[in-house]
């Protein structure tokens, strides 16, 4: 597709479960990033990649988050032993290199943590 | 701390009407401004944004002024549309660092 995709657009973890977030970006986009946006919130980031090097995660709030992208393409956001706090919507961005150049947004990926 | 500032949670406009959103920011090196849309249940859409080597971009009906000295930019749509009905974000970066600073949002409604 032309846009970033992300999967799922929603889901229900029980607290302590393990989650993984979906991202594929536009093709042919260097940077890719992650933010978490909370209810009534501006979006907040998480971390960034320059094709498959991870250059800042300085956002993830704790060692029970984990991002990568291998390929330098499509990238996934780990979640390990959810809990409540967790529950957010997870934005992936693409852009063409980063560097004052608007992101583009994917739809998000709305976590429930119960 | 909020290093990018949204103070109105929310503002109504008349349709054919200018609205004006704010933002304001506290750190000195942000230097690239971007305005996003979003719809409900829709990620943020890029409106237009802003170099810190400008003080005013236009784009369509869409025009943002950038106030360095004050730490102030504001977004101008005119004339409003039902369609603008959304919620507006404010977000600054740095060069060489390009993550996004977002404010808390400003939820704009168009009154037909």
């Amino acid at each position: 597709g032309a846009g970033v995709s992300q999967s799922p657009r929603y889901k229900v973890a029980k607290r302590g479960q393990d989650v993984a977030l979906r991202c594929d970006p536009i093709s042919g986009h260097v940077s890719l990033f992650w933010y978490q946006q909370a209810l009534g919130q501006g979006p907040e980031f998480l971390t960034y990649f320059q094709n498959e090097a991870q250059l800042d995660k300085s956002g993830l709030p704790s060692d029970r988050f984990f991002a990568e992208r291998p390929e330098g393409s499509v990238s996934t956001l780990k979640i390990q032993r959810t809990q409540q706090e967790d529950s957010a919507v997870y934005l992936c961005a693409s852009s063409i290199n980063g560097e004052n150049t608007e992101a583009f947004f994917g739809q998000g990926t709305r976590l429930t943590v119960v | 701390d909020q290093q990018v500032k949204q103070n109105s949670p929310s503002l109504s406009v008349q349709e054919g009407r200018i609205s004006i959103l704010n933002c304001d920011y506290t750190n000195s090196m942000f230097d690239y401004f971007l305005w996003y849309k979003k719809y409900p249940a829709e990620g943020p859409t890029f409106l237009i944004s802003i170099s810190s080597i400008k003080d005013k971009n236009e784009d369509g009906r869409f025009t943002v002024f950038l106030n360095k000295s004050a730490k102030h930019l504001s977004l101008h749509i005119v004339p409003s549309q039902p369609g603008d009905s959304a919620v507006y974000f404010c977000a600054a970066s740095t060069f060489g660092n390009e993550k996004l600073t977002f404010g808390t949002g400003t939820r704009l409604t168009i009154i037909p």
